[in-house]
């Protein structure tokens, strides 16, 4: 099975809807990465969190990571047909304390987002 | 400042070929990753490199190897080409090696035939 899911898989919503991504760990978090990718682009960085129950905001965009650190969702609200595209979370799962000393980021399958104008 | 770079942008290779790719890391970046993503797959960990030492492997043949120059650059080598190697191959590049952003480029799409 994957160290990491999202979920949904899709997601169609009408524009001005709100709506949310998870990505569930089956290890601890010790870093998560939300990236957005166009089909067959490179990844633009959204939010890096760390920190359990840490949250983060850019424009319409919010992250926040819980307490246990296994489990991040995204949030968009008000969303716009700009907004489309594929979410990807990134998840750093070695724990820097046990002297692991690459970065190697662990990726769910990603989430297509539709927004009907 | 201009984002991490890579080249070529597409390529088309034959089975059993060869192939070079190029990224150019953040200006000041010292970590460079490398990345496979086929279609309908999150990317997957192939290297990263550090301070010209390679750092971390993923779960790939030895016919992949790549190396880091003295300007942080990267090269990503993949031999004796197969079909499945056909994919989106991304470069990342960050700061350091633990705890900081990673900041993805465009991408090199392979097509083997």
């Amino acid at each position: 099975s994957q160290e990491l899911e999202q979920s949904p898989q899709s997601l169609i919503v009408q524009e001005g809807k709100n709506l949310t991504i998870n990505c569930t760990s089956s290890k601890t978090l010790y870093g998560l990465y939300w990236y957005k990718q166009k089909y067959g682009e490179g990844l633009i960085f959204l939010m890096m969190l760390q920190k359990g129950g840490e949250e983060k905001s850019h424009e319409k965009i919010t992250a926040k990571l819980d307490e246990k650190k296994q489990q991040s969702s995204l949030h968009i609200t008000a969303s716009q047909p700009s907004h489309a595209g594929i979410y990807l979370c990134g998840a750093d799962l070695n724990p820097a304390a046990s002297g692991g000393s690459n970065y190697k980021l662990t990726f769910g399958k990603g989430t297509l987002l539709t927004v009907n104008p | 400042d201009a984002g991490v770079t890579q080249s070529p942008t597409h390529l088309i290779k034959t089975r059993g070929q060869h192939v070079t790719l190029r990224c150019s890391p953040i200006s000041g970046h010292k970590s460079v990753s490398w990345y496979q993503q086929v279609l309908g797959q999150g990317p997957q960990f192939i290297f990263q490199y550090y301070e010209k030492e390679e750092r971390g492997r993923g779960n790939f043949p030895d016919r992949f190897s790549a190396r880091q120059f003295p300007n942080y650059s990267s090269e990503l080598n993949v031999n004796a080409l197969l079909l499945g190697d056909s994919a989106l191959y991304l470069c990342a590049s960050s700061l350091a090696l633990l705890g900081h952003e990673q900041y993805f480029g465009p991408g090199t799409r392979l097509t083997v035939t």
